[in-house]
């Protein structure tokens, strides 16, 4: 089975700031990766599909990279709005997802 | 607008059975996989269980698999999940997601459901 590492578990961050989180994957799975972010009480929203694709309504700050075993999800300039845990997935083999990334300001 | 409803969540005993229900709107069903996920309260997300668009293909994680079962309807379009033989470590809010675009479910869930809780317990 294919095991999903996200770093880092939690990250504290202000306002304005970058943030980076990585996936890694324990074999390769070319592009099939997906990002989803969920508040708390609220279902997980899809945010990024094929390592790179901007799913339609996603603001332009988040951004996917990466293909293979290792995959980061960047928010360029984050905003309250984007307190939340964030999840990657594989969809290679079959829906791994990662242990999330609490992203707290 | 594109929706997807679940229901049938509650408590249950060890042991017991529980079947939830999704029902989906907004979008041709019978083009789409359909997924169960669920979390364990203060937990991450865990994939349970994807049928296909035809229904023809199904997959479980090993977790649930010989006791869970995934099936569609395309007449009520729904998705079901018949839950048996349960234990406490079941007990999860249970999402019912839409797969994005391949028929057979290699993609990403692009619309989840509000979530129905199920409780395992004495």
């Amino acid at each position: 089975d294919i095991q999903m590492t996200q770093s880092p578990s939690s990250v504290s961050t202000s306002i304005g700031d970058r943030v980076t989180i990585t996936c890694r994957a324990s074999q390769r799975i070319s592009r099939s990766l997906a990002w989803y972010q969920q508040k708390p009480g609220k279902a997980p929203n899809l945010l990024i599909y094929e390592a790179s694709s901007l799913e339609s309504g996603v603001p332009s700050r988040f951004r996917g990279s990466g293909s293979g075993t290792e995959f980061t999800l960047t928010i360029s300039s984050l905003q309250p709005d984007d307190v939340a845990t964030y999840y990657c997935q594989e969809y290679n083999t079959f829906w791994t997802f990662g242990q999330g990334t609490k992203v707290e300001i | 607008e594109v929706q997807l409803l679940e229901s049938g969540g509650g408590l249950v005993q060890p042991g017991g059975s529980l079947r939830l229900s999704c029902a989906a709107s907004g979008f041709t069903f019978s083009s789409h996989a359909m997924t169960w996920v669920r979390q364990a309260p203060g937990q991450g997300l865990e994939w349970v269980s994807t049928i296909s668009a035809s229904g023809t293909r199904t997959y479980y994680a090993d977790s649930v698999k010989g006791r869970f079962t995934i099936s569609r309807d395309s007449s009520s379009d729904s998705t079901f999940l018949q839950m048996n033989s349960l234990r406490a470590d079941d007990t999860a809010v249970y999402y019912c997601a839409k797969v994005r675009l391949h028929p057979g479910g290699d993609d990403a869930f692009d619309m989840w459901g509000q979530g129905t809780m199920v409780t395992v317990s004495s």
